[in-house]
């Protein structure tokens, strides 16, 4: 069965330290995996996509992720988090299936 | 401006009232889906549509409903037999099935 688990629920960071928030799937065939953020009562924004053309997915806003088949990880990760970064961000799969999100939290 | 529209942004809704929710999307898409979110539990899929004139159920389609008469327009009809139904619903589309999905701003239900 395909499903995503994204293993934290809540990451809190400081302005200007790495961010990295952790997306492992389980899939029989080769996936399509997504990361999306949501602010606050909104709708959810590609922040990038893995589609098989290569391992490192560089997307918007300064986010990547890196597909990692041996560890069917799919982990999203930013340099530098910025005041603005903080929301809720979801790992998805390419057949509808998401997770349960991790609240990114960034303190001054 | 491109984009799926859905409305109302918010909706209360008395019990045993069926209400429905529209969602509209000019982007020449394919594929509908409607989600339900609820807090810690991430995107829950309702129902999803690949054409005109089908659609298919999701993980929790029971006490919902749909209808595709028209490629742009995808209602969700949350009737009186969805027993836990305040929640933020969300509509998507996609050019094809396993594609972005592009979201539209969310409809926040609440049953009184």
């Amino acid at each position: 069965a395909q499903s995503v688990t994204q293993l934290d629920s809540h990451v809190s960071v400081s302005e200007g330290t790495p961010v990295l928030l952790r997306c492992n799937y389980s899939s029989s065939y080769s996936p399509s995996l997504f990361w999306y953020v949501q602010h606050p009562n909104k709708g959810l924004q590609l922040l990038l996509k893995y589609t098989s053309a290569a391992t490192l997915v560089k997307g918007i806003n300064g986010f990547e992720a890196e597909f990692k088949k041996s560890e069917t990880s799919f982990h999203l990760t930013k340099p530098s988090a910025h005041m603005s970064d903080a929301a809720e961000y979801f790992c998805g799969l390419g057949d509808m299936r998401f997770g349960a999100g991790t609240r990114l939290t960034v303190k001054p | 401006d491109g984009g799926i529209t859905q409305s109302p942004k918010y909706l209360f809704r008395k019990e045993g009232q069926n209400v429905t929710l529209s969602c509209e999307q000019n982007l020449n898409h394919d594929a509908m889906y409607w989600y339900r979110q609820d807090p810690g539990q991430g995107l829950r899929l309702i129902y999803y549509s690949q054409i005109v004139n089908d659609f298919q159920k999701g993980d929790i389609a029971e006490g919902y409903s749909v209808s595709r008469e028209k490629k742009e327009s995808f209602p969700l009809t949350v009737t009186s037999a969805q027993k836990n139904p305040t929640a933020f619903y969300l509509c998507a589309s996609s050019k094809r099935e396993v594609d972005t999905q592009y979201f539209g701003p969310g409809t926040r239900l609440t049953v009184l």
